[in-house]
């Protein structure tokens, strides 16, 4: 059973950059699949932020593209997220997540998730 | 972006009854849809993807339909366990975009 496990703090002041890590276990990240990040604000909906392949290639939310920085560590088997000049508006609960294509399709759907992790933006 | 619309809001049902939940695209996404089911203080689950194809694990009596822009997830026969919000996610095109959520209530 493919687990993930997100690290990082949870408290960071406003303008400063949210840095959060995703350990998996039971499978390899260089197994072809793409690895990235959902987050869900408090009692708000999911919002994809973005991911990365084992190689480094990444796809970004466009929202988020400007102050997102994913990348991938295999000797680790894990990934990163940071996310630079945060607000209040990046408090959320952050999920890492296995990205899983169709046969056919350009995007992903998401098939492992971990248990997630609070970041809470506040001086 | 494409903006998907769940209805309805919220839904109140009994064990033993069939629960239908409707998500709507903006526009076009094929047939790429998957359906994710979210209880307090949990991760989301998958249950389907690519509109009908159940995940691995996930009970029969959940099964999707629709294509396009229209999306239906059936539960039969609800269980307590199934009580939970329910999002639908496209994956036609970026960002890759979740419904706001039906909450399954007793």
């Amino acid at each position: 059973q493919v687990q993930l496990q997100e690290s990082g703090p949870g408290l960071v002041k406003p303008s400063e950059t949210l840095s959060l890590t995703c350990a998996v276990s039971a499978s390899s990240i260089s197994s072809g699949y793409y690895w990235g990040w959902i987050r869900q604000p408090p009692g708000k909906g999911l919002q994809w932020i973005g991911n990365i392949d084992h190689s480094g290639f990444t796809y970004y939310s466009p929202s988020l593209k400007n102050r997102l920085t994913i990348s991938v560590d295999t000797s680790m088997n894990q990934f990163s997220l940071k996310l630079s000049s945060v607000t209040a508006a990046d408090t959320a609960v952050y999920y890492c997540a296995r990205h899983r294509r169709d046969n056919y399709s350009s995007g992903w759907y998401f098939d492992y998730w971990g248990q997630g992790t609070l970041v809470t933006v506040s001086s | 972006e494409i903006v998907l619309t769940q209805s309805p809001g919220t839904l109140s049902l009994s064990p033993g009854e069939r629960a239908t939940l409707s998500c709507r695209a903006s526009q076009s996404v094929s047939s790429y849809l998957a359906w994710y089911q979210q209880k307090p203080g949990q991760a989301p689950r998958l249950l389907i993807y690519g509109t009908y194809s159940r995940a691995s694990g996930i009970p029969d009596r959940f099964s999707g339909s629709g294509s396009g822009t229209d999306f239906t997830l059936t539960i039969n026969r609800l269980e307590p366990e199934d009580f939970a919000v329910y999002y639908c996610q496209q994956y036609a095109d970026s960002p890759y975009t979740f419904g706001q959520g039906t909450k399954l209530e007793i």
